[in-house]
């Protein structure tokens, strides 16, 4: 059973608009939560990471918003820019049980950004 | 900067054939991981390595064999591959303490005929 969700496979975006990629959780033990990117042929790469004690966090144009209640999470790209085509892997992890053996992939969303 | 080096990144093998896929990484982690991403099913755990000396299963552990050399290598070995095998692997470490925060190889494309 999946516990990280990525429910749209694909998304595309202007160039200069707002990508928002959404991830659903079910396990409400999971208090860390990180986004990846990865382009074709590359390994996954760190983007950005949220705990849960916040619900925002923001590093420079990409920002992580953390609903608890809902079980859900977003990632914000202002503006969007072509190379930020990529497909992005929504991750989460508990810190009652830390380290990456416990770190639950979704399925992963394509971002196109059209120039 | 080299970071994690995982060969081949590509092979092909007949069904009942064995490999071995190599990793390397120079960031003095202590911790190493095996992924497999399949189309629809995002990075799934194999085995992993919390530290050189010991390993452990991930979620699809069934026909793979691993080994952590020393602490900059862990290997990922097919003793009978099959099929089910085909897929992309990737290779991981991250520092003690980590939640997640991984560094990961470049990937190898595995399929199995």
């Amino acid at each position: 059973d999946q516990q990280v969700k990525q429910n749209s496979p694909s998304l595309s975006v202007q160039e200069g608009r707002i990508s928002i990629l959404n991830c659903d959780y079910t396990n409400s033990m999971f208090d860390y939560f990180l986004w990846y990117k990865k382009y074709p042929a590359e390994g996954p790469t760190f983007l950005i990471s949220i705990s849960s004690i916040k619900d925002k966090n923001e590093d420079g144009r990409f920002t992580v918003f953390l609903n608890k209640s809902a079980k859900h999470l977003s990632l914000h790209i202002v503006p969007s820019q072509p190379g930020d085509s990529a497909v992005y892997f929504c991750a989460a992890s508990s810190f009652v049980q830390v380290g990456a053996n416990n770190l639950f992939f979704g399925t992963g969303t394509r971002l196109t950004v059209i120039p | 900067n080299a970071g994690v080096t995982q060969t081949p990144k590509f092979q092909v093998l007949k069904t009942g054939q064995s490999m071995t896929l190599q990793c390397a990484q120079d960031m003095n982690h202590n911790s190493m991981y095996w992924y497999r991403q399949d189309p629809g099913m995002g990075l799934r755990l194999i085995y992993y390595s919390a530290s050189e000396g010991t390993t452990d299963k991930g979620e699809v552990p069934n026909g793979y064999n691993v080994s952590r050399l020393n602490k900059r290598e862990f290997s990922l070995r097919l003793e009978s591959a099959a099929p089910s095998q085909t897929s992309v692997y990737f290779c991981a470490s991250s520092a003690s303490g980590s939640t997640g925060e991984l560094f990961f190889g470049e990937g190898s494309r595995l399929t199995v005929l």
